[in-house]
């Protein structure tokens, strides 16, 4: 069956330092993988987009990178930020016409002062 | 803010109810996508419109349908409620299509319903 897992639930990390999240997939072959931001409350908010064809993707603090051999993708907030405490989302776009997103189930960040 | 929103913020029904969700897209927005969000997990697609049309649609029952308007505003109606219908309701648009594109959605902050 399909599957999207992310690698914890929660993740603590202290103010400073880079922060990891992982996107594991199973039986998907998709087109984009994007990840997005959710706060409380809130709807996602789109941060990056990264194709089937690219390694690697930056903005800002952000980089992406997406390894369609091994179905992963790796989202890495450098210089973390309390500000950066949110939930973060990956979702892989099939381009199959509805671009409908498969989202994983997320993981929570808590930045530490 | 992403220019998209979505009424009411809360809502409350009970079992068998039926409830209407409405969202209005950002401007020049001509495809309307709808997740259900359930407590800790990641959003589900429910279905999309393209310029009024149904244009895909995700493992959900028929008694989830929708509408799309020539403003191309949309409404989100499910009946006879269960509940575990009790989640969020997100509208996300974007400004085509996908196959090839790469357009990335907006999502609105979402209607929490709650059925007892």
């Amino acid at each position: 069956s399909q599957k999207i897992e992310q690698n914890s639930e929660a993740l603590n990390i202290q103010e400073g330092k880079t922060a990891t999240l992982t996107c594991n997939y199973t039986n998907y072959s998709p087109a984009y993988l994007q990840w997005y931001r959710q706060d409380p409350g809130r709807g996602p908010v789109f941060l990056l987009l990264i194709r089937e064809n690219e390694k690697e993707k930056r903005k800002e603090r952000l980089k992406v990178t997406f390894d369609t051999t091994l179905k992963q993708s790796l989202f890495h907030i450098t210089a973390s930020q309390p500000a950066d405490s949110a939930t973060y989302l990956c979702a892989l776009d099939l381009q199959t016409g509805a671009n409908n997103l498969f989202f994983g189930t997320g993981t929570r960040l808590t930045v530490i002062p | 803010e992403t220019g998209v929103t979505q009424s009411p913020t809360h809502l409350i029904k009970t079992r068998g109810q039926q409830v209407t969700l409405r969202c209005s897209s950002q401007s020049g927005h001509n495809t309307v996508s709808w997740y259900q969000q359930a407590l800790g997990q990641g959003p589900q697609f429910i279905f999309q419109y393209y310029r009024e049309e149904e244009n895909g649609r995700g493992n959900f029952p028929p008694r989830f349908s929708g509408l799309q308007f020539p403003n191309y505003s949309s409404e989100l109606n499910v009946n006879a409620l269960e509940l575990d219908d009790s989640a969020l309701y997100l509208c996300a648009s974007s400004p085509s299509l996908g196959g090839g594109t790469q357009e990335t959605q907006y999502f609105g902050p979402g209607t929490r319903l709650l059925v007892l």
